[in-house]
């Protein structure tokens, strides 16, 4: 098993670019989510999905996007990327929910100018 | 309001015992995480309390007192791979499923 896979790992947008971070995993888990983690932060949630049709917001919603039309894939689309998105963005996935053992990916590191 | 604290870094020598705190203000209780995170990689479970007490893992145990709203991990037998940042999380309310808060993590630097 590949576990959870994401891609890029890393990316330099500019201002105003649109792009989007796949997320995919093998697990078959019903729940995914996408954080970002910024220095001196814990991590924020910015949107889960408890099955495929079905998503939420989290934290820090805004400025982003996702779907989730299959089980295994959850891609988050950045609709006009802006400096302050500039972090690392992991999925991650477990069997139901936040409250079971989470897998993560191993992040994108994105950089907007 | 909901919130996670814990130090943002220590130091300990390598074969020591090493303990890191975490305390916790959520609406509720519903269990609380550890997790760790070498630097530049993903982060990847360690425990998970529900109960108050201590549970042990091999070289690493976990404590929780949920009417002090408190936790620790306890590192013993520190090896140079234990350097990394440890965090803590819970969910913010009793009912929520989807949803954890997180600490902004404790790194701990381990000296030979």
């Amino acid at each position: 098993n590949a576990g959870v896979t994401q891609t890029p790992k890393f990316q330099v947008l500019k201002t105003g670019q649109s792009m989007t971070l796949q997320c995919a995993q093998d697990m078959n888990h019903e729940y995914m989510s996408w954080y970002r983690q910024d220095p001196g932060m814990g991590l924020r949630l910015i949107h889960y999905s408890v099955g495929a049709g079905i998503t939420d917001q989290g934290e820090v919603p805004n400025g982003y996007n996702v779907s989730r039309s299959t089980t295994e894939d959850f891609p988050l689309r950045l609709l006009s990327a802006a400096p302050s998105q500039t972090s690392v963005y992991f999925c991650a996935s477990s069997l139901s929910g936040s409250t079971d053992t989470q897998y993560f990916g191993p992040g994108t590191r994105l950089t907007v100018l | 309001g909901q919130n996670i604290d814990q130090p943002t870094e220590m130091t300990a020598t390598e074969g020591a015992i090493v303990q890191i705190n975490c305390t916790y203000q959520t609406s509720g209780f519903n269990g609380l995480f550890w997790y760790q995170q070498h630097a530049g990689e993903a982060p990847t479970f360690l425990s998970y309390n529900v109960l108050d007490g201590l549970e042990e893992k091999g070289r690493f145990s976990s404590f929780l007192s949920r009417s002090k709203g408190y936790s620790y991990l306890l590192l013993k037998e520190l090896q140079m791979k234990d350097s990394a940042s440890y965090l803590c999380a819970a969910p913010p309310t009793l009912d929520s499923n989807y949803q954890l808060i997180w600490g902004a993590g404790t790194k701990l630097i381990i000296k030979p």
